[in-house]
């Protein structure tokens, strides 16, 4: 069956500027979590969503939103964007209902802030 | 805060070699997955343990729960330059389907 995929996989903005990213789940997965991935911070949680609904969240500002579908594909969404948002952002699928349920990443979406 | 260390942060060695990760942390954990990542994707699922001591075997690797549920272990036997990559083990937080990230160990089989 098809992987998680993320589009676009690239993307270059410029300070101020807000960008949404794309997550499609595995089939029959109705959890969608996103990560911020940077060098010197690791992989951190953004939030998790169920459903439809937000299940979790992250330390991160408001500026960081998401939401999901009916079809359980999820959209992230930056605002105002700062340099320090340059990162690998990962979404991850799983079954989502137990809290031990295999997460299954997607490639990746590399946004760089200009 | 709950956090996951992971130790060594970088490992160089040779084809041939045997290595251990560890991962630690002073929380219990639902759950611990370990990962390997290569430059431009995105983590792999290597294997999940979900019951103190439980040890799983895949190939040349083992994996390792700590009794406890807040350490694990990965041992790679006799490595090969394809063993590569960005090893991550992450915690599942008890009672939230949230997942915590180690800090990652970045391995360089060398040929």
């Amino acid at each position: 069956k098809a992987g998680v995929t993320q589009t676009p996989r690239y993307l270059i903005k410029t300070r101020g500027q807000q960008v949404t990213l794309s997550c499609s789940p595995i089939s029959g997965h109705r959890s969608v979590s996103w990560y911020q991935q940077t060098p010197g911070q690791g992989l951190q949680f953004l939030f998790e969503y169920f459903s439809e609904t937000q299940r979790n969240k992250g330390n991160f500002p408001g500026r960081f939103s998401g939401r999901q579908f009916s079809n359980s594909r999820s959209e992230m969404n930056v605002s105002t964007l700062e340099l320090g948002d340059s990162a690998l952002y990962l979404c991850a699928s799983s079954l989502g209902v137990t809290d031990y349920n295999e997460q299954f990443f997607g490639p990746g979406t590399r946004l760089t802030v200009l | 805060t709950q956090l996951l260390e992971q130790s060594p942060q970088f490992l160089s060695i040779q084809e041939g070699e045997n290595l251990t990760v560890y991962c630690n942390s002073s929380s219990v954990f639902s759950s611990l997955q370990w990962y390997r990542q290569e430059p431009g994707e995105g983590p792999v699922l290597l294997v999940t343990v979900v019951t103190g001591g439980e040890v799983k075997k895949l190939k040349r690797l083992t994996f390792q729960f700590g009794d406890a549920r807040k350490d694990s272990s990965l041992h790679i036997t006799a490595a090969q330059p394809g063993d590569t990559g960005l090893y991550l083990c992450a915690g599942g937080v008890i009672g939230t389907y949230k997942y915590i990230f180690g800090t990652g160990t970045r391995l360089k089989v060398l040929a």
